[in-house]
């Protein structure tokens, strides 16, 4: 059974660091584009960034580039994300999400940037 | 960016009636392999995402046959020939053909 769990959210002040972390197993981990998708509370999603099976390729939105970045081990079947200068407008549960398509998530960390 | 349009922002339907939800795209999703990258997820109330369709038309594994994907081009439509009460939630669309990735705003769908 395909299972992501994901990890590391939590209350962080704005310009403060934190680091997701998401946990795969049921799947061979390195065979599969990984991505962090967020919705901010009673929003949309909104896909964060995606990393290639060999972390060859990275790909963010435009408002996480040079604060974000997605990395993953292939030895621990784990992806992550290093968030820093983190702002208000960063709040949101974070999914981690499999394969291009994006056909399964895990139930997501919340984070929340507040003073 | 691709900006992906969804209409109707919600929907309310008697069980057992069809339902469409159509999605455009700002930009063709057929990309040079001869695929299209347009994927339908559903997010039921207190629930993360799940893939329903992708690649315009294909339904994902376990998904009922009540679900259908079409289109081509820019322009897309899910549709689900009887509304069951376990199909209410947030269905979005979403192009995978170039990053950023976006996501259609979503369209509510509840039971009448």
């Amino acid at each position: 059974e395909v299972q992501l769990v994901e990890s590391g959210g939590g209350l962080v002040q704005p310009g403060g660091s934190l680091r997701l972390s998401c946990a795969a197993s049921g799947f061979t981990f390195s065979s599969y584009w990984m991505s962090w998708v967020r919705q901010a509370p009673g929003k949309g999603l909104e896909w964060v960034a995606n990393i290639k099976q060999d972390g060859s390729e990275k790909y963010y939105v435009d408002s996480v580039k040079g604060r974000f970045t997605i990395s993953r081990d292939n030895a621990k079947n784990s992806l992550y994300l290093q968030m820093n200068s983190l702002r208000a407008e960063d709040t949101a549960v974070y999914y981690c999400a499999r394969d291009q398509k994006f056909d399964y998530w895990g139930q997501g960390t919340l984070v929340t940037v507040s003073s | 960016d691709i900006v992906m349009t969804q209409t109707p922002l919600s929907l309310s339907v008697t069980p057992g009636q069809p339902a469409s939800i159509s999605c455009k795209s700002s930009q063709s999703l057929l990309h040079s392999d001869g695929k299209t990258y347009l994927y339908w997820y559903l997010q039921k109330p207190g629930q993360s995402p799940q893939l329903l369709i992708y690649e315009v038309s294909s339904r994902f594994s376990g998904v009922p046959d009540r679900f259908s994907g079409s289109g081509s081009g820019t322009d897309f439509t899910l549709k689900i020939s009887r509304v069951e009460a376990e199909d209410v939630g947030v269905y979005y669309c979403m192009q995978g053909i170039h990053p950023p990735l976006t996501f259609g705003g979503g369209t509510k769908v509840e039971i009448k």
